[in-house]
């Protein structure tokens, strides 16, 4: 059973507003990663992290910012909420060796008013 | 660029009948990875299967089969006398590149399929 954790579960805020969704796992993954869930269901890969103070971009532009300075932790902060940041925000993690499968979190479902 | 084509938005079947779950992926590696996750109602994704592009062999694990054709670029699924619980969104993911230090490696989807299994 996967051991990723997500909080909050769902949130709304006013615009504005900044946030900070967290996620931890405690498999000693080194390996996470950050996926935005449209209404459409379509998931997109928006940033990811191979280690501690590694950070990478992913294939969809978000304005966003993650850290990651423990291997267990690795938050995702909006400085400006906006209405266009409404989404599920899933977290994931896997191991090093090679292509391992993906742990997801139940994910963060944010709404911006 | 790699991409994940699941071309079925929605499926609704009587509880019992087989489904299949159509995926085809598009990559210009060599080497790469399949994989086929659940999304209940609950939220989380939930792994079902990994395979890598030079295994070729058709995998059964209870109702749920899986059939990797690489001249087709498809990796499908079946899941046989379906039930109830079986009702979820099913992602087909693809994954290119090596962990060495550099490259990306997250995985791309597709955009679901919405398996509804009427009782």
């Amino acid at each position: 059973e996967a051991d990723i954790y997500q909080t909050p579960r769902y949130l709304v805020i006013g615009t504005g507003k900044k946030i900070t969704l967290e996620c931890s796992q405690t498999m000693g993954h080194d390996k996470m990663y950050w996926y935005q869930q449209d209404p459409g269901m379509e998931l997109h890969l928006i940033h990811y992290s191979y280690g501690v103070n590694s950070t990478e971009k992913g294939d969809l532009s978000s304005e966003s910012t993650v850290s990651r300075i423990r291997t267990e932790h690795f938050p995702l902060t909006l400085e400006s909420a906006r209405p266009s940041h409404t989404s599920q925000y899933l977290c994931a993690s896997s191991g090093r060796q090679g292509h391992t499968e993906a742990f997801f979190g139940q994910g963060t479902r944010l709404t911006v008013v | 660029a790699q991409k994940v084509t699941q071309a079925q938005t929605e499926i609704s079947v009587v509880e019992k009948e087989d489904v299949t779950l159509d995926c085809v992926y598009e990559t210009r590696d060599t080497t790469y990875y399949l994989f086929w996750y659940k999304q209940p109602p609950s939220g989380e994704l939930v792994f079902l299967i990994r395979r890598n592009s030079f295994d070729e062999q058709n995998e059964i694990s209870g109702r749920y089969s899986w059939n990797f054709q690489k001249s087709t670029s498809s990796f499908n699924f079946t899941i046989t006398a379906s039930q109830v619980v079986d009702s979820a969104v099913y992602f087909c993911a693809l994954s290119e590149g090596f962990f060495l230090g550099g490259g990306a490696d997250g995985l791309t989807f597709g955009k679901g399929t919405h398996l509804i299994i009427q009782p």
